[in-house]
């Protein structure tokens, strides 16, 4: 059972557009979600996370939105950059006890020149 | 600072035989724990060490997989009678473990593979 769902497996984007990518979770007991990008042959590297107090946090280029109610986040990338091309994985895990990250399947996100 | 980092960054053995992967965190980093990504899929827990003493093993496998971070820093993850289905990235991610929301920061993997 997938408790934490990246339906697209991939995205291509136009540099400078805006890069939209999506998470859905069916546990309800989830309250602390988070966004790791990765490349090729290195780790995961923490980007952005949110609490489920929140709907929205905002890092420079980066946004995380979160509607509880669908149980549904996205990340945003505006403006998207070549150097953003990666997997994406969203993660999700409860608070207190947040060791245990459940990983979507990831979105390999492709900027194009 | 120095991140997370994992020895070997690739193994590669025969089946049936033993593996040992090694962590070492973040300096200071009280939490540590172990995921494994097959091919396609996102990361999955193995265990989490609070310390030395392993304070979920749940993500295990079966038996043949073991962990210990006898000194509360540097941790081995030991596969007994590897197997083809043991092929995977080993990664490894340590945290300051505060009481309430905990970033995990990943090191590179060690990418096992089990002839």
């Amino acid at each position: 059972d997938q408790q934490v769902k990246q339906n697209s497996p991939s995205l291509s984007v136009q540099e400078g557009r805006i890069s939209i990518l999506n998470c859905d979770y069916t546990n309800s007991m989830f309250d602390y979600f988070l966004w790791y990008k990765k490349y090729p042959a290195e780790g995961p590297t923490f980007l952005i996370s949110i609490s489920s107090i929140k709907d929205k946090n905002e890092d420079g280029r980066f946004t995380v939105f979160l509607n509880k109610s669908a149980k549904h986040l996205s990340l945003h990338i505006v403006p998207s950059q070549p150097g953003d091309s990666a997997v994406y994985f969203c993660a999700a895990s409860r608070v207190p006890g947040t060791y245990k990250y459940i990983f979507g399947t990831g979105t390999r996100l492709k900027v194009l020149a | 600072g120095a991140g997370v980092s994992q020895t070997p960054s690739n193994k590669v053995t025969e089946k049936g035989k033993y593996v040992e992967l090694r962590c070492d965190p973040i300096s200071g980093h009280t939490a540590l724990y172990w995921y494994r990504q097959s091919l396609g899929q996102g990361p999955e827990f193995l265990i989490y060490f609070q310390g030395t003493g392993a304070a979920d093993d749940s993500g295990l496998p079966n038996d043949r997989f073991f962990a210990v971070r006898p000194e509360g820093s540097v941790s081995t993850l030991k596969i007994q009678r590897t197997e083809r289905g043991d092929s995977a990235v080993y990664l490894c991610a340590s945290s300051l473990n505060r009481t309430g929301a905990d970033t995990q920061y990943f090191g590179p993997g060690t990418r096992l593979t089990v002839l």
